[in-house]
């Protein structure tokens, strides 16, 4: 079984900075992909960026960069040059295997002031 | 575009009635599909499994008779509460994995029994 941990449950970053949302996660599975996703007040979840615990290295998708550190089984999200629609709830989730379920950590919610 | 439609968006039922939630791959086949619900400022959590022309794999704590799975085609599934209560009123979400892909998510259904 997995465990995912978001140990901060609000996050604040003013407008054009970078913040870093964090995540840990706990598997047993030596094969497993991390997501993270944005979920805005309408509710839909917004794929955001991919690690396979087997790449080398990080991912990194646009203003997006995914910090892995594997052995402290650690993937952070990095958000560079913050803008106001970026405010919403983040998820960090992982992927036993390829094509099944996530599991889901408890969110964070960032908030970019102007 | 969307690649996953669920419908309807927002449903509200009185008390002992019946709801069912559609949720569609719009351009892709989906064998397995994950139908998760999320309380108010919470993670999501994993419903069932939903196994097209099988039965679905329900997760611990979860009334199999209070929340019908049907996978009758590849690119549906639906969920159906029946005899909600009030205390089924949550956020639905369905997701499907396209193959080689992340999991598309629907974009949710927002139920309220009263």
């Amino acid at each position: 079984a997995q465990k995912i941990t978001q140990t901060q449950p609000g996050m604040f970053v003013q407008e054009k900075e970078a913040v870093t949302l964090d995540c840990t996660y706990d598997t047993s599975d030596q094969s497993y992909g991390l997501f993270w996703y944005k979920q805005p007040s309408s509710g839909e979840m917004i794929f955001l960026i991919y690690q396979g615990s087997y790449d080398e290295q990080n991912a990194t998708e646009g203003r997006y960069s995914l910090n892995f550190q594997k052995a402290r089984k650690s993937a952070n999200l990095v958000i560079s040059a913050s803008q106001l629609g970026d405010s919403a709830m983040y998820f960090c989730a992982v992927e036993e295997t390829s094509g099944s379920r996530l599991t889901f950590g408890e969110g964070t919610q960032l908030t970019v002031n102007p | 575009g969307a690649v996953v439609s669920q419908h309807p968006s927002r449903v509200i039922c009185k008390s002992g009635t019946s709801v069912k939630i559609e949720c569609r791959s719009l351009d892709f086949q989906a064998t397995t599909m994950f139908w998760y619900r999320q309380f108010p400022k919470q993670s999501l959590m994993l419903m069932a499994t939903s196994n097209e022309g099988s039965k679905a794999t329900y997760e611990q704590g979860v009334e199999k008779d209070k929340f019908l799975i049907n996978h009758a085609s590849l690119t549906l599934s639906t969920l159906t509460v029946t005899s909600a209560h009030p205390e089924d009123s949550s956020f639905y979400i369905c997701s499907a994995i396209r193959r080689g892909s992340e999991a598309f998510f629907g974009q949710g259904t927002r139920l309220t029994v009263v």
